[in-house]
Order: C-alpha cells, then sequence, then structure tokens
C-alpha cells in the first residue's frame, strides 16, 4: 500500500528566508507525486506535480521540488519565502502505471512565515 | 469555466440524522473521491470512484456511504453510523486518463450538534 510522510507538522520562518518542507512516501511501483497548497477554510490549490522526466519541478509562486527515487522523497522548497507563503502544504501520492486512482495524503505542513 | 462545485459550504445537523453532501463536477473527469479534514490529521480518504456506478471505500469509509449514478456527480451521504461527523469535507475529482492533476470544490464544513 502507498503512504506519504511529511516529516515536520509545522515549520515557522522567517520573511526572505529559504525554506524545505520534507515529504517521502513508500510504494513498491513506480508512483506521481503532489504539492498542494491549502489557505484557510478553501480547498486545495496545485503547486507542482511529478509525473515523468526532469527530476526537478518547477511550480507556482516560485516553488519547486526535487523527486529522489532512491531516497523516496520528494521535498519542496522555495529560496525566500514571503508572508503570503503562510499556508498549510500537502504532499500526495498517486500509484503510476494502472488503473487505480488511489489518491493519497500527508498529514501536512504547517508553514508560518514571520516578518 | 469547469470546476467542482461542493454545497453547501457550511452543514448543520442533528446528532442521529443522515446528511447528504453535494459534489459536481463539469471537467468531464473520470475520477472522483471525497476526504475528511481534521486538524493534525491531513486529508484521509473516504470513497473514490473511479467510473460511473463503480466505487471503493477508503481508508475510513465507516458511517459513510456514496454514490456514482451520473459520471459528473458523486454525492457523499454522512449517516447516523459515523461517531464523530463534524469535519471538513473535501471533494476532489481527477483525470484518471491524463492523471494531471486532482481540483479540489471548496469544501463543506459540517457540525452535528
Amino acid at each position: 500500500a502507498q503512504s506519504v510522510t511529511q516529516l515536520d507538522s509545522q515549520v515557522p520562518v522567517f520573511e526572505e528566508a529559504p525554506v524545505e518542507l520534507r515529504c517521502n512516501y513508500s510504494s513498491s511501483v513506480s508512483v506521481y507525486l503532489f504539492w498542494y497548497v491549502q489557505y484557510p477554510n478553501q480547498g486545495l490549490q496545485l503547486l507542482l506535480k511529478y509525473l515523468s522526466g526532469s527530476t526537478l519541478v518547477k511550480g507556482i509562486n516560485g516553488f519547486e521540488a526535487e523527486f529522489n527515487k532512491s531516497q523516496t522523497s520528494f521535498h519542496l522548497r522555495k529560496p525566500s519565502v514571503h508572508i503570503s507563503d503562510t499556508a498549510e502544504y500537502f504532499c500526495a501520492v498517486v500509484k503510476g502505471g494502472g488503473s487505480n486512482y488511489k489518491l493519497t495524503f500527508g498529514k501536512g505542513t504547517l508553514l508560518t512565515v514571520n516578518p | 469555466d469547469g470546476g467542482i462545485t461542493q454545497s453547501p459550504k457550511y452543514l448543520f445537523r442533528k446528532e442521529g440524522q443522515n446528511v447528504t453532501l453535494s459534489c459536481e463536477q463539469n471537467l468531464n473527469h473520470d475520477a472522483m473521491y471525497w476526504y475528511r479534514q481534521d486538524p493534525g490529521q491531513g486529508l484521509r480518504l473516504i470513497y473514490y470512484s473511479q467510473i460511473v456506478n463503480d466505487f471503493q471505500k477508503g481508508d475510513i469509509a465507516e458511517g459513510y456511504s456514496v454514490s456514482r449514478e451520473k459520471k459528473e456527480s458523486f454525492p457523499l451521504t454522512v449517516t447516523s453510523a459515523q461517531k464523530n461527523p463534524t469535519a471538513f469535507y473535501l471533494c476532489a475529482s481527477i483525470n484518471g486518463g491524463a492523471l494531471t492533476e486532482a481540483f479540489f470544490g471548496q469544501g463543506t464544513r459540517l457540525t452535528v450538534v
């Protein structure tokens, strides 16, 4: 069974500092990976996705993530954060190569950007 | 514009009553999902459906039921058997063939008193 582990439940950081939100997955087969952002009382918005190809994926709002198959990780990074990046971030996985589209999420990381 | 619509945004029910949450999409997506979100728990999968007239239990299906009679609709019923139904519920859909991304509704906050 596939699963997703987000290693930090909360990450506080100062404005303009770099940030990394960590995500590890477990699956015995190929996977598709996603990062989503959620602002309070709203649905989720896609930041970026890895389906295949280049392991460095660039997304919206200056975020990027690197797929590392050997470490089964898909960490999210941003070189300089803004106050407006304060939100909850979710990593998600779908098992690839088949017809089962079970979409599994991690427990989320609350990013708080302080002035 | 294409998207997913969840209704209502806020819902209040008395304990012991069944309640149905609506989810409609006009994206022509094959797969649809229901998640429950509680603080610190992330999104937990309740049910998902990959085609019309078929659906699978997720990780926390007990006390919930769904139907998928039409491609665009995937209603969720929270039954009286659900022990702790107060939560934020999110519906999503995905184009299974292209598997690009999951689109989410704005959620329904259910409060049972």
